[in-house]
């Protein structure tokens, strides 16, 4: 089957960093995303990662790729209140749709 | 950078009606575009992919007769609920893809049916 798996909630203080992780089932997928969704509101790219990669940054984030155990990783560094939000992960083959994890809802406290 | 939009954004209909909704890629050409369904606190489920100019396919377990969707220009994307029920009250969102090579879907800002 294909499930993306994540886990359902992460809590952090503000100023720490976030790490929100992510397994994914098809090897075979050339392109990992994380997306933002702030509540009521739709989907908002992050960054993606090509299979090929084992690492991307982008300002506060950075995602990590583990090709051989399937495991994906985004971390946010200096987590901001305006960062709670619910984050999905995605993986795709060209030309298909996306198959999204259950999403993390990450809380930050000031 | 690539825009998507949806309407309407927010629609609230009886029971046995049935609802329209637009999918617009605004700034370029989208050969594909996809309807997803997200129930509350739940993640995205993929409905059907969309083709312009030949039939959608839906994935197991969503009625096309229930829900058609029709993209007839590489701009619009429609899904039409039809005869909507309670059980249809959920958020959609639709996205669309230019085809480059980074794969980049863009997604609508979704919008919100309830059906009383």
């Amino acid at each position: 089957g294909e499930d993306v798996e994540q886990s359902l909630f992460l809590s952090v203080r503000e100023g720490d960093s976030s790490v929100i992780n992510c397994t994914y089932t098809d090897s075979s997928s050339t392109y990992l995303y994380w997306y933002k969704q702030e509540p009521g509101a739709g989907l908002q790219l992050l960054t993606y990662i090509f299979s090929n990669m084992d690492m991307k940054q982008d300002q506060r984030l950075t995602v990590l790729l583990n090709k051989k155990d399937k495991h994906l990783s985004l971390r946010i560094a200096d987590t901001q209140t305006g960062d709670s939000a619910i984050y999905f992960c995605a993986e795709t083959l060209p030309g298909t749709a996306l198959i999204f994890g259950k999403g993390t809802t990450l809380s930050v406290s000031s | 950078g690539a825009v998507v939009s949806q309407h309407p954004s927010r629609v609230i209909c009886k029971s046995g009606t049935s609802v329209k909704i637009e999918c617009r890629s605004l700034d370029f050409q989208a050969t594909t575009m996809f309807w997803y369904r997200q129930f509350p606190k739940k993640s995205l489920m993929l409905m059907a992919t969309s083709n312009e100019g030949s039939k959608a396919t839906y994935e197991q377990g969503v009625e096309k007769d229930k829900f058609l969707i029709n993209h007839a220009s590489l701009t619009l994307s429609t899904l039409t609920v039809t005869s909507a029920h309670p059980e249809d009250s959920s958020f959609y969102i639709c996205s669309a893809s230019p085809g480059t090579v980074d794969n980049e879907q863009f997604f609508g800002p979704g919008t919100r049916l309830t059906v009383l």
